[in-house]
């Protein structure tokens, strides 16, 4: 079995700016999560997707976005990008919603905002 | 609000040496997950177990065991027999129910150098 897939890997935009960085789970998989990891906060969950619809929510600005499609793919979005959004965004999927479950981690983006 | 905490930043150990990696929780929670994952410089976690609030048994997976005690509120991690591979960040994180969903919180890891 495929395991999850990033795309891209690394990204580098300026401040101001928005982007869109992508996730596959792992085939059946209906769940698909966010994560930013940073020195200074360490891991932090950003949301949950489970069959097209936000589930869970960490405590991030409306800036963070994202979205699911029926084919359970997902798609996050920041838009105008401070410095602090430089951080590496990690993917996780489950075939069960919630994070009580074992999750399976992509090999994240690296997003780096000049 | 839950909280875990790994005080251990950074352990150094040489090959063959047991080690053991703290984790130290709170959660207002009576049902809740913990886990342990792996992060190798690769940067892709990787699982390696959970735990449910109500089984306090003891785990082994190889040269990998767990020791949950909900008294103390604790999840430690041994690796016994420490090899150059194990070298990794690791990270210990819960999962309780808040406001109806479970919301993963994750320790700020340990890094773990093997040397040989």
């Amino acid at each position: 079995k495929a395991g999850v897939t990033q795309t891209p890997r690394y990204l580098i935009k300026t401040r101001g700016q928005q982007v869109t960085l992508s996730c596959s789970p792992i085939s059946g998989h209906r769940s698909v999560s966010w994560y930013q990891q940073t020195p200074g906060q360490g891991l932090q969950f950003l949301f949950e997707y489970f069959s097209e619809t936000q589930r869970n929510k960490g405590n991030f600005p409306g800036r963070f976005s994202g979205r699911q499609f029926s084919n359970s793919r997902s798609e996050m979005n920041v838009s105008t990008l401070e410095l602090g959004d430089s951080a590496l965004y990690l993917c996780a999927s489950s075939s069960r919603q919630g994070s009580g479950h074992e999750q399976f981690f992509g090999p994240g983006t690296r997003l780096t905002v000049l | 609000a839950q909280k875990v905490t790994q005080a251990q930043t950074e352990i150094s150990v040489v090959e063959k040496e047991d080690v053991t990696l703290d984790c130290v929780y709170e959660t207002r929670d009576t049902t809740y997950y913990l886990f342990w994952y792996k992060q190798p410089p690769s940067g892709e976690l990787v699982f390696l177990i959970r735990r449910n609030s109500f089984d306090e048994q003891n785990e082994i997976s190889g040269r990998y065991s767990w020791n949950f005690q909900k008294s103390t509120s604790s999840f430690n991690f041994t690796i016994t027999a420490s090899q150059v591979v194990d070298s990794a960040v690791y990270f210990c994180a819960l999962s309780g129910r808040s406001g109806g969903s479970y919301i993963p919180t994750f320790g700020r890891g340990t890094s773990l150098i093997v040397h040989p």
